[in-house]
C-alpha cells in the first residue's frame, strides 16, 4: 500500500521560515493537501490540491509538490502555528496520511 | 453550515464491536461532489484512515483494517455508521467522522469534532 513520510518534528524561530516536507513514491504526480492540528481539537485543511489556500488560512501558509516531495511552507512562523501538521494523498478512491510532524516555534 | 456529528458509547470490551454514527446536517451525504469516510486518532499518535464510502454505494477501507470494518449508510436520516469487530487496546482512539470534497481533490474539508473511545474490561 502507498505510504507518505514526514519527519517527526521540526522547530523554527518566530518570523523564521518553516518548511515541512512529505514523502512518497511519484507523489508529484498525485494531489496532496496538508492538515493543521492544535491539541484537543479536529484538523483543519490549510493546503488543497498541492498549493491552493481555502479561504480563511493565512497568506503565510503555501505548499508545493514535485517529483517524490511535497512540502508545506510557513513563512513569517507565528506562536499560534505551533501545531501538529499531516500531509494526506487521495490514492484509487483511499486515502493515506504521513505521520505528522510536530512544529514547535521557539 | 455544515456539520458533522459523531455518537456512540465511549466504552466498549475487548472483543467485542465499536460502533458509531456520524448525523450529517446543513447537506446531503447523497451528493457526487463528495466521499464521506472515517479517520481514527489513538492516544498522542497520528490520524488513521479507516474508510469511505461514496453515494453510488461503493466502499473502500484501509487494507490494515478491512477484514474487521464495515461502514453502512442511512440516507432517509442522513447519517453513515462504522463498525469495527473484534476490538483490542489497539483501537483506542479519537474516532472523527469527515466529508472529502471532490473540488478539494479529496481533502478532507468538514471534521467532527471526535469521539473517544476506549477499549477496556
Amino acid at each position: 500500500s502507498y505510504e507518505l513520510t514526514q519527519p517527526p518534528s521540526v522547530s523554527v524561530s518566530p518570523g523564521q521560515t518553516a518548511s515541512i516536507t512529505c514523502s512518497g513514491d511519484k507523489l508529484g504526480e498525485k494531489y496532496t493537501c496538508w492538515y493543521q492540528q492544535k491539541p484537543g481539537q479536529s484538523p483543519v485543511v490549510v493546503i488543497h490540491q498541492d498549493t491552493k489556500r481555502p479561504s480563511g488560512i493565512p497568506e503565510r501558509f503555501s505548499g508545493s509538490n514535485s517529483g517524490n516531495i511535497a512540502t508545506l511552507t510557513i513563512s513569517g512562523t507565528q506562536a499560534m502555528d505551533e501545531a501538529d501538521y499531516y500531509c494526506q494523498a487521495w490514492d484509487s478512491s483511499t486515502v493515506v496520511f504521513g505521520g505528522g510532524t510536530k512544529l514547535t516555534v521557539l | 453550515q455544515l456539520q458533522l456529528q459523531e455518537s456512540g458509547p465511549g466504552l466498549v470490551k475487548p472483543s467485542e464491536t465499536l460502533s458509531l454514527t456520524c448525523t450529517v446536517s446543513g447537506g446531503s451525504i447523497s451528493s457526487s461532489s463528495y466521499y464521506w469516510g472515517w479517520i481514527r486518532q489513538p492516544p498522542g499518535k497520528g490520524l488513521e484512515w479507516i474508510g469511505n464510502f461514496y453515494y453510488s454505494g461503493r466502499t473502500y477501507y484501509n487494507p490494515s483494517l478491512k477484514s474487521r470494518v464495515s461502514i453502512s449508510v442511512d440516507t432517509s436520516k442522513n447519517q453513515f455508521s462504522l463498525k469495527v469487530s473484534s476490538v483490542t487496546a489497539a483501537d483506542t482512539g479519537v474516532y472523527y467522522c469527515a466529508r472529502h470534497h471532490s473540488g478539494y481533490e479529496y481533502a478532507a474539508d468538514y471534521w467532527g469534532q471526535g469521539t473517544l473511545v476506549t477499549v477496556s474490561s
